[in-house]
């Protein structure tokens, strides 16, 4: 099946600075990704949706100069989170839909625990 | 603005027994529903997916139904075992790709 990997897997760092994450589908072209945020016992809120070649599309109160949206090529996908505070802590889910499966499914990443101290 | 709800929060039962989860949903114009699991820390794994033209998918010991007028869904497991022990989060789809994920619901199989 499709695969989705998120690099990287936990992640620690200091109040102030910026992190990126990534999000690559091996083994698909994704034509859209999907960026979602996950806290402790909630359900995954959607942040963004990107789509290769073109602006992120953001979620209602996702503060697009904060988490910062690149998706460069059909295979990579960025998120980074600028000027981290301890709020921002929280597990980064990616998701990817192209022309493996079909759209109708999503195949998932597995994750990015951010900590922010 | 569709909402998704899964009660209860938790479930614990003995290894063996048969199990339902339950999942509403506020809007019936989905497009699919699907069921994923969830490991501690980890991310999303795929179980079923059913169209909104579809009543039930099966794999193996699972099988997910859909009532979408109704605004219903079950995940029946058969047979439960330890490593069932997972979140099982259900979720949504409109037709603008976008998925609306209930809280899920933490299942725990005693040995």
């Amino acid at each position: 099946g499709a695969v989705v990997s998120q690099h990287p897997s936990r992640v620690i760092c200091k109040s102030g600075t910026s992190v990126k994450i990534e999000c690559r589908s091996l083994d698909f072209q994704a034509t859209t990704m999907f960026w979602y945020r996950q806290f402790p016992k909630q359900s995954l809120m959607l942040m963004a949706t990107s789509n290769e070649g073109s602006k992120a599309t953001y979620e209602q109160g996702v503060e697009k100069d904060k988490f910062l949206i690149n998706h460069a090529s059909l295979t990579l996908s960025t998120l980074t989170v600028t000027s981290a505070h301890p709020e921002d802590s929280s597990f980064y889910i990616c998701s990817a839909t192209g022309l493996a499966g079909g759209t109708d499914t999503q195949y998932f990443g597995p994750g990015t625990r951010l900590t922010v101290l | 603005k569709q909402e998704v709800t899964q009660i209860p929060a938790a479930l614990s039962v003995p290894e063996g027994e048969n199990l339902v989860l339950n999942c509403s949903f506020t809007d019936s114009a989905i497009y699919n529903l699907q069921w994923f699991r969830q490991d501690p820390g980890k991310g999303l794994t795929s179980l079923l997916l059913i169209q909104s033209s579809q009543r039930e998918q099966t794999s193996g010991r699972l099988n997910a139904s859909l009532d979408k007028s109704s605004g219903r869904s079950t995940l029946y497991i058969a047979a439960s075992q330890p490593g069932d022990s997972a979140t099982y989060l259900c979720a949504v789809r409109r037709a603008n790709s976008k998925l609306t994920f209930g809280k899920g619901i933490t299942l725990s199989v005693r040995p």
